[in-house]
This record gives structure tokens, C-alpha cells and sequence, in this order.
């Protein structure tokens, strides 16, 4: 089965710097999803990869995904108080009906301090 | 727009109650899905669903039921709780068409069982 690790586990930033998280796969990864959870609500997708090489910019958060498709970074350009929260990835796989479970990571609980 | 509504969002049960979690959402999405996430965990996937009258079993599905009788709701049935159920259950839909759609989630329910 895909395993998913992130790193860090948890980030304490200060305002407008700047940090990046990384998703590794223990497989290759053919659909990768990053999503953001604050705490009492769910999970709120930002982007998704797939290509080798692919890059995606939002706002101030860029995703890549590696050549290899082993690894995603998520970045984030000068921190606000709205990026915090709990920074997620997920693996896509195919089922036998054609469409995608999701297998994810155990997050980075990210903190923007003042 | 409502999107993915779970109910109810807290709820405390004691070991041998069963209870029906309620997940309906109103964008017309095929797939659905149920999640469970401990603390300091990823989402491990319960069951999915494909339409109406076809379910499957995802990592974790021991100790739960689903059904899916339209393509709004996909509720989510404890028979006999557990304290390992104790968690925090998400509902998720994407679309049918096309591959790598993202699922949309709900809120969640805290479930917690003693």
C-alpha cells in the first residue's frame, strides 16, 4: 500500500517569512493532492499535480511536483495569519470502478506568529 | 451553495450504541466517500461509493456499514461502538467525469465513544 510522509510534522513561522513542506511517497505518484484543514471544519482543497515536473501557483502557494513523481513540495510566499492551519497531501489510486481513493499523509500543523 | 452537510457535528455515544452518521451533498457528485482521522493522523478511508447501489470497502471498514439508495446521500452506519471509534468522521464527494477530481469534504462529526 502507499505511505505518505510529511515533513515537518508541525512549523512555527513568523509572519511574512517564507516555508516550504514536503510530501514524500513510498510509490509513484500519479495524482497528488494538497489540502488545508483549520481546526473545527473540513478539509479545503488547493491544488493538484500530476505531471512530472508540474508547478502551481495560488495566490502566494506554490505546488511542484518532482521528475520522479515521488515527492511534492507546497511553498509559501511571505506567511499571513490565514495560512495557518493543517497543510495535508493525498495520493490518488484507481479503483476498479475508475475512480480515486485517496490515501494521505499525517500532516504539518503550520503556526504564523505575529 | 451547500456543498458536502454532515450531521450531526458532535456527538458522544456509549460502548454498544449504534448510531447513523448523515452525509448529503447537492452538487450531483457519482463518488462519495467516508474518512475517519485520529489525532495526529491522516484520513484512513471507511468505504466509497460509485452510485446509487454500489458501495466498497476502503482501508479501515471493519465495525461500519454504508449504503447509498441516491446519489445525495451516502450515510454511514456504527452497529456496535467501539472506544476505537472514537474519531472524527468526513464525508467527500467529487464528480464521475473525467480523472483527478478533487473531493469536496464536509465538516465532519466528532464522535466520541465511552
Amino acid at each position: 500500500s502507499q505511505e505518505l510522509e510529511q515533513s515537518p510534522q508541525s512549523l512555527i513561522v513568523q509572519e511574512g517569512k517564507n516555508l516550504t513542506i514536503n510530501c514524500t511517497s513510498s510509490k509513484t505518484l500519479y495524482g497528488l493532492y494538497w489540502y488545508k484543514q483549520k481546526y473545527g471544519e473540513g478539509l479545503i482543497f488547493l491544488m493538484m499535480l500530476q505531471k512530472g515536473g508540474e508547478e502551481k501557483s495560488h495566490e502566494k502557494i506554490t505546488a511542484k511536483l518532482d521528475e520522479k513523481k515521488q515527492q511534492s513540495s507546497l511553498h509559501i510566499t511571505a506567511s499571513q495569519p490565514s495560512h495557518a492551519g493543517i497543510y495535508l497531501c493525498g495520493a490518488g489510486s484507481p479503483t476498479n470502478f475508475g475512480n480515486e481513493k485517496l490515501t494521505f499523509g499525517t500532516g504539518t500543523r503550520l503556526t504564523i506568529i505575529p | 451553495n451547500a456543498g458536502v452537510t454532515q450531521t450531526p457535528k458532535f456527538r458522544i455515544l456509549k460502548i454498544g450504541q449504534s448510531m447513523t452518521l448523515q452525509c448529503t451533498q447537492d452538487m450531483n457528485h457519482n463518488y462519495m466517500y467516508w474518512y475517519r482521522q485520529d489525532p495526529g493522523m491522516g484520513l484512513k478511508l471507511i468505504y466509497y461509493s460509485v452510485g446509487a447501489g454500489i458501495t466498497d470497502k476502503g482501508e479501515v471498514p471493519n465495525g461500519y456499514n454504508v449504503s447509498r439508495s441516491t446519489t445525495e446521500d451516502f450515510p454511514l452506519r456504527l452497529e456496535l461502538a467501539a472506544p476505537s471509534q472514537t474519531s472524527v468522521y468526513f464525508c467527500a464527494s467529487s464528480f464521475s467525469e473525467g480523472v483527478y477530481q478533487p473531493q469536496h469534504f464536509g465538516d465532519g462529526t466528532r464522535l466520541s465513544i465511552l
